[in-house]
Formats: C-alpha cells, sequence, structure tokens
C-alpha cells in the first residue's frame, strides 16, 4: 500500500550545525505534507507544513523541501539546538480517502553540545 | 490558553484488564481524535468525533475498544479487555476545524500491560 517514511530512525548533530531530516513517499497523487516533532513525554506538535505547488517553505529556522519528481522530502534545522532534540515524523494527509493523518516512523534528533 | 488535557499519565494493568482514560480538549474545539502510538511508531489515528458525532472508526479494533464523547467535549476511551500489544502511548488532539495543521496534542497516557 501507499506508505510516508523517513530515510534514517536517528540522526546526531553537533549543537550550532545544520540538520536535515529526509522522508520519502509513494503515492504520486499526495500534494500535502506535515512535518511535526515530539519531544520526550509529549504529544506531537505542528511544525510547518507544504502544499505540492511548492517545491520550498521556510518558518523560522526551518526548511521543508519538496522534490516531487523522485516523491521526496527534507526537513533542514539551522544552527541546531539542545531543545531541538526530539522525534520528527512527517505526515501524509491525502493517503486516504478522507485524508486521514498518517504518520511515518520518524527520526530521532540527538543534539550534542 | 490551556492545552488538551489528558489522565491518567501512565497506567499499568494485566492482561484481560479493564482501562479507560480520560482526555479533556481545548475549549471550543468540535473535533476531537484519539491516537496509539506504539514505541519506535508513528501515532495511528483510532478515532475521530466531530462534536458528539463519530467521523472515523475505521481503525478502532471495536471489539476490545470503546469510545465516547457523550456531550461534545470530553471524551473517555476504553480497552476491555486489554492485550499485551496494547501497550501503547494514548493520545488525544483537538481542532477548532477538523484541518490538518491544526490539531493540538495531549501529552499522552502511557500504557503498560503485563
Amino acid at each position: 500500500g501507499e506508505s510516508v517514511g523517513l530515510h534514517l530512525p536517528t540522526l546526531s548533530v553537533q549543537e550550532g550545525d545544520n540538520s536535515i531530516i529526509n522522508c520519502a513517499y509513494s503515492n504520486s497523487a499526495s500534494d500535502y505534507f506535515i512535518w511535526y516533532k515530539q519531544e520526550s513525554g509529549k504529544g506531537p506538535q505542528f511544525i510547518i507544513d507544504i502544499r505540492s505547488n511548492m517545491d520550498k517553505r521556510q518558518g523560522q529556522r526551518v526548511t521543508v523541501l519538496l522534490n516531487k519528481t523522485v516523491k521526496h522530502l527534507s526537513l533542514q534545522i539551522a544552527a541546531t539546538q539542545p531543545g531541538d532534540s526530539a522525534v520528527y515524523f512527517c505526515a501524509d494527509p491525502t493517503l486516504r480517502t478522507g485524508g486521514k493523518l498518517i504518520f511515518g516512523q520518524g527520526t530521532e534528533l540527538s543534539v550534542k553540545p | 490558553e490551556a492545552g488538551v488535557a489528558q489522565s491518567p499519565r501512565y497506567k499499568i494493568i494485566e492482561k484481560r484488564q479493564s482501562v479507560a482514560f480520560w482526555c479533556n480538549p481545548i475549549s471550543g474545539h468540535a473535533t476531537l481524535y484519539w491516537y496509539q502510538q506504539i514505541l519506535g511508531q508513528g501515532p495511528k489515528l483510532l478515532i475521530q468525533f466531530q462534536n458528539n458525532g463519530v467521523v472515523d472508526d475505521s481503525q478502532l479494533p471495536k471489539d476490545r475498544f470503546s469510545a465516547e464523547r457523550l456531550k461534545g467535549v470530553d471524551s473517555t476511551l476504553k480497552i476491555q479487555p486489554a492485550k499485551l500489544e496494547d501497550s501503547a502511548v494514548y493520545l488525544c488532539a483537538s481542532s477548532l476545524v477538523p484541518e490538518f495543521n491544526e490539531q493540538y496534542f495531549g501529552p499522552g497516557t502511557r500504557l503498560t500491560v503485563t
């Protein structure tokens, strides 16, 4: 079936470096993606979203890139801080009729001081 | 603005026992969701309410799981009887409108079935 998933289950970066978290999807009809951040002991928190009519969208220290040709999106975090340590999920609401929010498995980002 | 409240935060039960989780959404949010998050995985939607009506419960194991939102505000999720594979974090989320980027999650209830 259709799926959305991240490439690496864990990512470790040095504080101050940039982080890149990748996600691949299989449904060519997908037109909307969301990135969530989940800190330990908390529920997921919306970070940024992107629609398929865009290749790039920027937020505060975060940028999401969408490559529809290879069905790939990435979340870039600039100047990674210890507070960025969390599990990051990409989600595709278009996988099922009615647009249910389907989460990938997540990438755990660890920031080394 | 107060967030989504859930209780209890942790629960340990033996298999075949019953358990109930409670959720109080953000005031005024008409849409309420229950998700199951197994360790190492992303959340999976169990049921979605719009006010006190069920919008989608296609992934709810109805032989053992039940949920209600009688007055369109608070909601309870029950498991009876619990199985080992029900060990997970149960997340409640709410939204003013059923738009995906508008969902606000509670801290979750961590259930351990032994």
